[in-house]
């Protein structure tokens, strides 16, 4: 079972839609967790750091269940500019290693 | 202040060939780290490095790949005798000095493709 699980996609949607990703990690032991987005061919990017009580950032949200152990990110109101992969990324206390998930894709259409 | 910097961005190799990619951290930063990206693959973990010394390299194959960052100058990772399946993106992050407990956003560079023919 891998570490850090996403459903690749790809998500199609229409420009204004809200997406929402989910992800699962199998470490309960991991105690960071990110939102990375990776455009085509280019290194990914810090989209947002995801904290216990949820956090939002303009269109974007951030929720994290320790319970369930999964971890999701919102997007309203999709731009083109969203299409990109965007990858689920968890750090265990005192390893700064990052784990990253496969990725999921979205093309947001016009 | 430059970011992360790779080199080369593009890297064509023959099989049994050596390759070495570069890294030049983010300024201030002295924690450096190698992931690699297969085709279709997430990120995988390979090395974690700070000056002078090899802090976890668990997710290195045990032949051929090898990382080093020296005291002055880049970090550098290097495979010998490379083959087919060595091709793929390789990327450097780098983060802060904080003490190794503390998790650092890390920071990535635009990577490194390396082709095997």
């Amino acid at each position: 079972r891998k570490e850090v699980e996403q459903d690749p996609g790809p998500f199609n949607v229409p420009e204004g839609a809200t997406v929402a990703f989910n992800c699962t990690y199998s470490n309960s032991a991991s105690q960071s967790f990110f939102w990375y987005r990776q455009d085509c061919r280019k290194e990914p990017k810090l989209l947002m750091s995801v904290y216990s009580s949820g956090n939002e950032d303009g269109r974007f949200t951030a929720q994290l269940n320790r319970a369930s152990q999964y971890i999701s990110l919102l997007i309203r109101d999709s731009k083109l500019s969203d299409s990109a992969t965007y990858l689920c990324v968890v750090n265990n206390t005192g390893f700064q290693k990052l784990v990253f998930g496969t990725g999921t894709r979205l093309l947001v259409s016009p | 202040n430059a970011g992360v910097m790779q080199n080369p961005r593009h890297l064509v190799r023959r099989r049994g060939q050596e390759a070495r990619l570069r890294c030049s951290p983010m300024k201030g930063h002295s924690h450096v780290y190698w992931y690699r990206q297969l085709p279709e693959e997430g990120l995988k973990f390979m090395v974690y490095l700070q000056k002078e010394n090899i802090i976890d390299e668990s997710g290195m194959p045990k032949e051929r790949f090898s990382a080093e960052f020296p005291k002055e100058g880049p970090s550098i990772l290097r495979i010998q005798q490379v083959v087919r399946g060595d091709s793929a993106a390789y990327f450097c992050a780098s983060s802060g000095s904080k003490a190794a407990a503390v998790q650092e956003t890390q920071y990535f560079g635009p990577g490194t493709r390396l082709l095997v023919l």
